[in-house]
């Protein structure tokens, strides 16, 4: 089955910064990668996706790059707030519909 | 629309007890979902289900069973509980566009 891994595992960086979180997978048959946050006691919530017949993907701060040669997919967060402040979970399936793999989730904190 | 919506919130059960987690959808979504996410391990599909009237494993099924009877709700059960089931079970439906969680139900066995 598939596998995603991600890194790193917790991120800090100084408000204003950008953040950079990494996720690779395994099945070459994955071709959804969708990205969600999750803030403390909440549920995770989608924010930006790609699919793999793309290969970046951008929402004003928020952009996604996809390299299907080498499975891996990146999350970018520019002008960092304190409100990116949250748990970032990737994730991976063979469809928007289908069962996701996800990774193990990157804390993000963003400092005054 | 309430989007996908959970029941109860909280929970507490001792060893051995056995409870049902319902999961209701308005969004007309074919695919449910039941996943459960404990610290440092992200999320890990339990069960999921196809349309009404299908269930298939996930990840992680062992000591679960779910039900499809109609297409909007998605029920987790819990036969005789562990104190390895206590978890945050969130449940979600996906379409095209995305797949979206409802709002957790957190389960302590003791």
């Amino acid at each position: 089955g598939e596998n995603v891994e991600q890194h790193p595992s917790t991120l800090s960086v100084q408000e204003g910064d950008s953040a950079v979180i990494k996720c690779t997978y395994s099945d070459s048959a994955s071709n959804y990668f969708p990205w969600y946050k999750q803030e403390l006691g909440k549920r995770p919530q989608l924010i930006i996706d790609i699919r793999s017949n793309v290969g970046e993907k951008k929402d004003q701060r928020i952009a996604v790059t996809l390299n299907k040669t080498a499975k891996h997919f990146s999350l970018h967060i520019t002008e960092t707030q304190p409100e990116d402040s949250a748990v970032y979970f990737c994730a991976a399936s063979t469809g928007t519909a289908s069962k996701l793999t996800f990774g193990t989730g990157t804390r993000l904190q963003v400092t005054l | 629309n309430a989007g996908v919506t959970q029941t109860p919130k909280f929970r507490v059960l001792k060893t051995g007890q056995s409870m049902t987690l319902l999961c209701a959808q308005d969004m007309n979504h074919e695919y449910m979902y039941w996943y459960r996410q404990d610290p440092g391990m992200g999320l890990r599909l339990i069960h999921y289900s196809v349309g009404e009237g299908t269930t298939a494993k996930g990840e992680v099924p062992d000591g679960y069973n779910v039900s499809r009877l109609k297409k909007q709700n998605f029920l987790l059960g819990l036969e005789s509980a562990a104190p390895s089931q206590t978890s945050v079970y969130f449940c979600a439906s996906s379409d095209r566009a995305g797949q979206f969680f409802g709002p957790g139900t957190r389960l302590t066995v003791l």
